[in-house]
């Protein structure tokens, strides 16, 4: 079957660093996405990678290791928005995303 | 980026009674519309992809009778819950994907069945 997995919830400071982790077991792979997701909203995108590596945008990187079946998301400078959940998803090889259960980020200040 | 536009944002009805969710791609046509669910504290939940110009496709385990999908236009899906009961209550999200990278999501439907 198709699993991703991520940690269920996780506690970082104000202008302190986060690596929220991602792995996944999927029938074939097009891409893995990591979108933030607050409380009764939509998920926003946040990145999206295909290849092996590192990807930063700002304050967010995020990184890929397909033979790994591994990914993770850094966070940098934190701020009290970015609580929320960070959902992790990989596109299958039916280009169906599918998703993991979500990370519920918390800042403390 | 492209829009996609949910209504309504939330809504609250009665035991029985049927609920309607619109989903429109604003500024680009959409030949697939996902339709997601989620409980809270949980992640989506794909239930179906609706096609225009043909029937959608459910996910195993969701009824195709109490949630209906059309694809009625390139810029148009829509989700029936029928004969809504409590445990139906959920956020519902549509999203299109208009490329090979992200989805885009439209603002999510938070119904709740009393």
């Amino acid at each position: 079957g198709q699993n991703i997995d991520q940690p269920t919830e996780m506690t970082a400071t104000e202008g302190a660093i986060v690596q929220i982790n991602c792995t996944y077991q999927t029938s074939g792979f097009n891409g893995l996405f990591w979108y933030q997701q607050h409380a009764g909203e939509a998920p926003t995108f946040l990145s999206y990678n295909v290849l092996d590596g590192l990807e930063e945008k700002g304050r967010f990187s995020s990184f890929l290791s397909r033979s790994k079946g591994y990914s993770y998301l850094l966070l940098k400078e934190l701020q009290m928005k970015d609580s929320a959940s960070y959902l992790c998803a990989v596109k299958d090889s039916n280009y169906q995303l599918i998703w993991g259960a979500g990370t519920k980020l918390i800042i403390k200040p | 980026g492209a829009v996609v536009s949910q209504h309504p944002s939330w809504v609250i009805c009665k035991s029985g009674t049927s609920v309607k969710i619109e989903c429109r791609s604003l500024d680009f046509q959409a030949t697939t519309m996902f339709w997601y669910r989620q409980f809270p504290k949980q992640s989506l939940m794909l239930m179906a992809t609706s096609n225009e110009g043909s029937k959608a496709t459910y996910e195993q385990g969701v009824e195709k009778d109490k949630f209906l999908i059309n694809h009625a236009s390139l810029t148009l899906s829509t989700l029936t819950v029928t004969s809504a009961h409590p445990e139906d209550s959920s956020f519902y999200i549509c999203s299109a994907p208009p490329g090979d990278t992200e989805a885009f999501f439209g603002q999510g439907t938070r119904l709740t069945v009393v």
